[in-house]
């Protein structure tokens, strides 16, 4: 079956930890995204990638720090400089390829991680 | 600057009525809008999508309109299921002259939608 995954599913990070969240896909696709979730709020974009060795920061990247050493790998490491690291965390992939025309345009979604500061 | 709003938090329906969860933008850059549908604990699944060419498109119970003039977007369920119950997040990104995406999507805050038997 194609598709996103993340792990582990819930994840708890101790005062000055870093930790490292895994996102893999095997859907081939080039571009990979990290999206952070709030209650009551809708995804923020942490960091993307467009093609492997290279990544941009999102939104909100801040305290994150990413790799792209694989097309089919995109870990999130937490830092310790991230002050509030509380939330669901969403990885999601896409085509990009011109091929798809239009639809290459459409994120697919792992299933997340929640993080939970002890 | 929230440049994509879902000004509904919440929408209660009965079931086998019409579901219409709006959404407003304010970037015109954005010509490609996509409508995510998500159960907790869970990641979003893509629902149906629109080009800025286009002002509606249907894929069975879902129609997605399109007005660029006032910048909003709608989504039409018809007619609603309680499974549909769940949040609706609609996002917006921009596309290149080629079509290439810069692959950013903006996302809304979302909307539950509760689908009463």
């Amino acid at each position: 079956d194609g598709g996103i995954t993340q792990s582990p599913k819930y994840l708890f990070r101790k005062e000055g930890q870093n930790v490292t969240l895994s996102c893999e896909q095997n859907l081939n696709h080039d571009a990979m995204y990290w999206y952070r979730q709030d209650p009551g709020q809708g995804l923020r974009l942490i960091y993307y990638s467009q093609i492997v060795n290279d990544f941009q920061k999102g939104d909100i990247a801040e305290g994150y720090s990413v790799s792209r050493e694989k097309k089919e790998s995109f870990p999130l490491t937490v830092t310790s400089a991230q002050k509030n690291p509380t939330a669901f965390y969403l990885c999601a992939s896409s085509s990009n390829s011109p091929l798809a025309g239009l639809a290459k345009n459409i994120q697919y979604f792992g299933a997340g991680t929640r993080l939970s500061v002890l | 600057d929230q440049q994509v709003k879902q000004n509904s938090p919440s929408l209660s329906v009965q079931e086998g009525r019409i579901s219409i969860l709006n959404c407003d933008y304010t970037n015109s850059m954005f010509d490609y809008f996509l409508w995510y549908k998500k159960y907790p604990a869970e990641g979003p699944t893509f629902l149906i999508s629109i080009s800025s060419i286009k002002d509606k498109n249907e894929d069975g119970r879902f129609t997605v309109f399109l007005n660029k003039s006032a910048k909003h977007l709608s989504l039409h369920i018809v007619p609603s299921q309680p499974g549909d119950s769940a949040v609706y997040f609609c996002a917006a990104s921009s596309t290149n002259a080629g079509g290439t995406s810069y692959g950013k999507l903006t996302f809304g805050q979302g909307t539950i939608l509760t689908v009463h038997p």
